[in-house]
C-alpha cells in the first residue's frame, strides 16, 4: 500500500516567517503534487514535479522533488495570511489504464497576521 | 477557468437508501474520477472512469457503488444501500487525455453525503 506521510500535520506562524513542509513516503512516484484545499471546497493544484531533484517556483513558494521520487518539500517565504490553507500532497503513480493520485493527509497552516 | 460542477451539494440520506451524486465534468475531458473525503481524513481515490468504461477502482469500490455516464455528460457515483460510514464529502474531478504530468485534475467542489 502506498503512503504519503505530511509533516507537520497543523503549524501556526506569524506573518512574515519562513516554513517548509515535508512529505514522505517509502514508494516511488513518477510525478509528485501539491494542492491547496479551501473549507468546503475541492482540491486545486499548485504544481507538479516530475524529475528527482527538481525545484520549482511559484511566487513565495518553492516545491522540491527528492532525487529518489519519494518525498518532496514545499517551503515558504515570508508567509502572509493569504496562505492560509490546508496543504495536500499527493503521489502519482502509473496503472494499467490511467494514473493514480494518492493523498498525503494535508498540513493545515495558519499565519497569523 | 474551466469547472467542474457537483449536485447535490449537500444531501442527507436515511440509511439503507440509495443516493446518486451527480457530476458535470469539463467539456472536452475523458478522463473521470470520484475520490472521497471523510471529515478529518485524507482524499481518498475511489475510481477512474474512461472510454465509457471502469478503468481503476479501489478497495473501497465494492458491489455497493456504481458509476455511469448516461449521456455524454453527466457523470454520476450511485451508492446502492447507504451505510453509516458513507458519509463523506464526495468530490468528482475531469481531466484530458495524456499522462498527468502534462494535464491537470480539476475537481470539483464536493458533495457532502450524510447518512443516519
Amino acid at each position: 500500500t502506498q503512503l504519503l506521510e505530511q509533516s507537520p500535520q497543523f503549524l501556526s506562524i506569524q506573518e512574515g516567517e519562513n516554513l517548509t513542509v515535508y512529505c514522505n513516503s517509502s514508494s516511488v512516484f513518477s510525478s509528485l503534487q501539491w494542492y491547496r484545499q479551501e473549507p468546503g471546497e475541492g482540491p486545486v493544484l499548485l504544481v507538479t514535479v516530475v524529475t528527482g531533484g527538481e525545484v520549482k517556483k511559484l511566487k513565495r513558494l518553492t516545491f522540491q522533488f527528492g532525487d529518489a521520487r519519494k518525498d518532496s518539500s514545499l517551503h515558504i517565504t515570508a508567509a502572509q495570511p493569504g496562505d492560509t490553507g490546508l496543504y495536500l500532497c499527493a503521489g502519482v503513480s502509473r496503472m494499467n489504464r490511467d494514473d493514480k493520485i494518492i493523498f498525503g493527509k494535508g498540513t493545515r497552516l495558519h499565519i497569523l497576521p | 477557468e474551466p469547472e467542474v460542477t457537483q449536485t447535490p451539494s449537500h444531501q442527507v440520506t436515511q440509511m439503507g437508501q440509495e443516493v446518486i451524486l451527480r457530476c458535470v465534468p469539463i467539456s472536452n475531458h475523458l478522463y473521470f474520477y470520484w475520490y472521497r473525503q471523510i471529515l478529518g481524513q485524507k482524499v481518498e481515490f475511489l475510481v477512474s472512469f474512461y472510454n465509457n468504461e471502469i478503468s481503476e477502482k479501489s478497495e473501497i469500490f465494492d458491489d455497493q457503488f456504481s458509476v455511469e455516464r448516461p449521456d455524454g455528460s453527466n457523470f454520476t457515483l450511485k451508492i446502492r444501500s447507504t451505510k453509516l460510514e458513507d458519509s463523506a464529502m464526495y468530490f468528482c474531478a475531469s481531466r484530458s487525455p495524456g499522462a498527468l504530468p502534462g494535464n491537470t485534475i480539476y475537481f470539483g467542489e464536493g458533495s457532502w453525503l450524510t447518512v443516519v
